[in-house]
């Protein structure tokens, strides 16, 4: 059972360099989500999807963005990455804004930008 | 602003029982939820908390009073492998959850 699959799981970076982080989910999920979790802080959303061809902003969505071309597959991109990105990204995915609510998780991706 | 605070680190004995606190201030509530993420893994989910009350689910039980903004989690017969971080979590008015910095919990033999 995959169940949510992020693609690197490492990366380093330099200053303006770009990349794109893969989420996969084979459980037919509509929603999906990225967030970053930096020490000290909760959680944080950056992007979020609601279907297929559909993407909303989160919290902390300046110097990302996302695509959400097929059901099972959420990219988050990073056009010109900056030291302030250093963090750990978790892709994340849920059936509906349910009751329940519940989130499987990824793995997570560290990315550090030197 | 919202805001969810917790215990940044907690320790307690194999065995034991250690109750972690979370309140929380938000613009609406449709919900509490409990995640547990062991180090360098992914949060995995506890627990879900929307109507006043204590849920009991094995070793794990949460509580919610929503007049006092308040939620704790209770561990019984505290094992080696729950020492992880814990997070609370609110799902605000719009189904956004908001996320607490999450309580180390830290298990000594």
């Amino acid at each position: 059972n995959a169940g949510v699959t992020q693609t690197p799981k490492f990366r380093v970076l330099k200053t303006g360099q770009s990349m794109t982080l893969l989420c996969a989910q084979d459980m037919n999920h509509e929603y999906m989500y990225w967030y970053r979790q930096d020490p000290g802080m909760g959680l944080r959303l950056i992007h979020y999807s609601v279907g297929e061809g559909t993407t909303a902003k989160g919290e902390v969505p300046d110097g990302y963005n996302v695509s959400r071309l097929k059901k099972q597959n959420f990219l988050l991109g990073l056009e010109s990455a900056a030291p302030s990105q250093t963090s750990v990204y978790f892709c994340a995915s849920s059936h509906l804004i349910e009751p329940t609510g519940e989130l499987f998780f990824g793995e997570g991706s560290r990315l550090t930008v030197l | 602003g919202q805001n969810i605070d917790q215990p940044t680190e907690m320790t307690a004995t194999e065995g034991a029982i250690v109750q972690i606190n979370c309140t929380y201030q938000t613009s609406g509530f449709n919900g509490l939820f409990w995640y547990q993420q062991h180090a360098g893994e992914a949060p995995t989910f506890l627990s879900y908390n929307v109507l006043d009350g204590l849920e009991e689910k094995g070793r794990f039980s949460s509580f919610l009073s929503r007049s006092k903004g308040y939620s704790y989690l209770l561990l019984k017969e505290l094992q080696m492998k729950d020492s992880a971080s814990y997070l609370c979590a609110v799902s605000d008015s719009n189904y956004q959850l908001i996320w607490g910095a999450g309580t180390k919990l830290i298990i000594k033999p």
